[in-house]
């Protein structure tokens, strides 16, 4: 987990309130994702980049928007937050093996708390 | 519709035995599939993976299979321990499906009893 940070690691704000999720990586990977875990769902993607210039949408993408600022560095941001996006975040990373084969390496969590 | 399915949501065990997990998907065609632990509030870690044309891996305790005319895979840990307490997930990348875009099970949290 140390070669993929969080920060923070626990948030609580207010709904409407824009919030930012930052991740950073010392793995040198060029493949970032981002997820949300919540009990019952599993996880879920928002979104993903594969490199600096390439974003994509997951599964789950509405009310986020992300930022690649650097290959080390993705952040996720919630522009008005609303309570049903209280949730444990999860940044990741990848690297693409041989033969298409790509495992990924999460970071340690972010607990946001929307009231 | 898509489905990956983790056929029960908590497994209890006593100390030594065998766990074995269930994974089961419908309507894709997975080129692999992964098997990672995640502890309580914590990121899940990688364990295994397995191909599409291999019918068993094999790690330490650990063994995957994977029966793609059952549309399954399962995951076992030998002489188990109470350290091997988490909840385990499995995951997929379809073909066709974007590289990277993994697609989790919700898991199946083991509790082994000593």
């Amino acid at each position: 987990d140390a070669d993929v940070t969080q920060t923070p690691r626990n948030r609580i704000t207010k709904t409407g309130k824009r919030i930012m999720l930052e991740c950073s990586q010392t793995k040198g990977h060029d493949r970032m994702y981002w997820y949300r875990q919540d009990p019952g769902l599993g996880l879920r993607l928002i979104y993903y980049s594969f490199d600096v210039k390439d974003i994509n949408k997951g599964e789950i993408s509405d009310g986020y928007s992300v930022s690649r600022q650097a290959q080390a560095k993705f952040s996720l941001s919630l522009e008005s937050a609303i309570p049903n996006q209280t949730a444990l975040y999860f940044c990741a990373t990848s690297d693409l093996l041989g033969q298409g084969i790509d495992t990924q390496y999460f970071g340690p969590g972010t607990r946001l708390t929307v009231l | 519709s898509q489905k990956i399915e983790q056929n029960s949501e908590a497994l209890n065990i006593q100390e030594g035995k065998t766990a074995t997990l269930t994974c089961n998907y419908t309507n894709y065609s997975p080129a692999y599939l992964q098997w990672y632990r995640q502890d309580p509030g914590r990121g899940p870690v990688f364990l295994l993976l397995i191909r599409e044309n291999e019918k068993e891996r094999r790690k330490e305790r650990l063994k995957v299979t994977f029966d793609t005319t059952l549309k399954q895979s399962l995951f076992h840990i030998t002489a188990s321990q109470p350290a091997d307490s988490a909840t385990y997930l499995c995951a997929l990348v379809p073909y066709g499906g974007s590289q990277g875009n993994l697609i989790f099970g919700k898991g199946t949290k083991l509790s082994v009893k000593p």
